[in-house]
């Protein structure tokens, strides 16, 4: 029962480099989310697929890229990493509009 | 824009007792759903408890209970009876109802950690 997979679990990068988080769930659901948390606040929605084929902007976007690749998978992609994007990102997905959202361990990421 | 503040950083509470985590939002939409989502240390979410803003009866979940006051913007979260496992950041969350191409987006408050002192 495997539910919302992210990968890898723990990151460290330099300044500049890029970096695909990866995101798969298995529940079928329609819409997928990418969040990060940083200490001492909520999560922030970074990007958000309503369902396959379509993805908007959420809070705080600026630097990142997403995919939805299939109805399962829905990445996240670093460009040119930079020391303020050091947080937890969180992916989720929930099955239909109002329905409560399942989230991934989350991958730790930390920039240098 | 929405925005929920949870103005308890820290909680503890001896087990088996009773507390009450606050939480209050604000909005101008009507129709809108509120959420409390669970963090232990093992970093995973998990959600505690739903509400429905047109429900006017408070949601339950064996243990877990909330006090939803439409009119004031207020959605708390009693947990009754207490456990060593409930030790957990505690995050409200506010979700718009929206139309159903535009998919759900949660606005989280800051979290309360709550320690369940044995």
């Amino acid at each position: 029962n495997a539910g919302v997979t992210q990968t890898p679990k723990f990151q460290v990068l330099k300044t500049g480099q890029s970096m695909t988080l990866q995101c798969a769930q298995d529940m079928n659901h329609n819409s997928m989310y990418w969040y990060r948390q940083d200490p001492g606040m909520g999560l922030r929605l970074i990007y958000y697929s309503a369902s396959e084929g379509t993805t908007d902007k959420g809070e705080v976007p600026n630097g990142y890229n997403v995919s939805r690749l299939n109805k399962r998978e829905f990445s996240l992609r670093l460009e040119s990493a930079a020391p303020s994007q050091t947080s937890v990102y969180f992916c989720a997905s929930s099955e239909v509009v109002y329905q409560p959202q399942h989230f991934g361990d989350g991958t730790r990421l930390s920039i240098l | 824009a929405q925005t929920v503040t949870q103005s308890q950083p820290e909680m503890s509470v001896q087990e088996a007792e009773t507390v009450t985590l606050s939480c209050t939002y604000d909005t101008s939409e009507n129709n809108y759903y509120l959420f409390w989502y669970k963090q232990p240390p093992s970093r995973q979410m998990i959600l505690v408890i739903r509400q429905e803003a047109y429900k006017q009866q408070n949601a339950t979940e064996n243990r877990f209970s909330v006090n939803f006051q439409k009119a004031a913007k207020s959605f708390s979260l009693k947990i009754s009876d207490s456990q060593l496992g409930d030790t957990a950041m505690y995050f409200c969350a506010f979700m718009k109802q929206r139309g159903e191409t535009s998919g759900s987006r949660l606005t989280f408050g800051e979290g309360t950690q709550l320690t369940v002192n044995p």
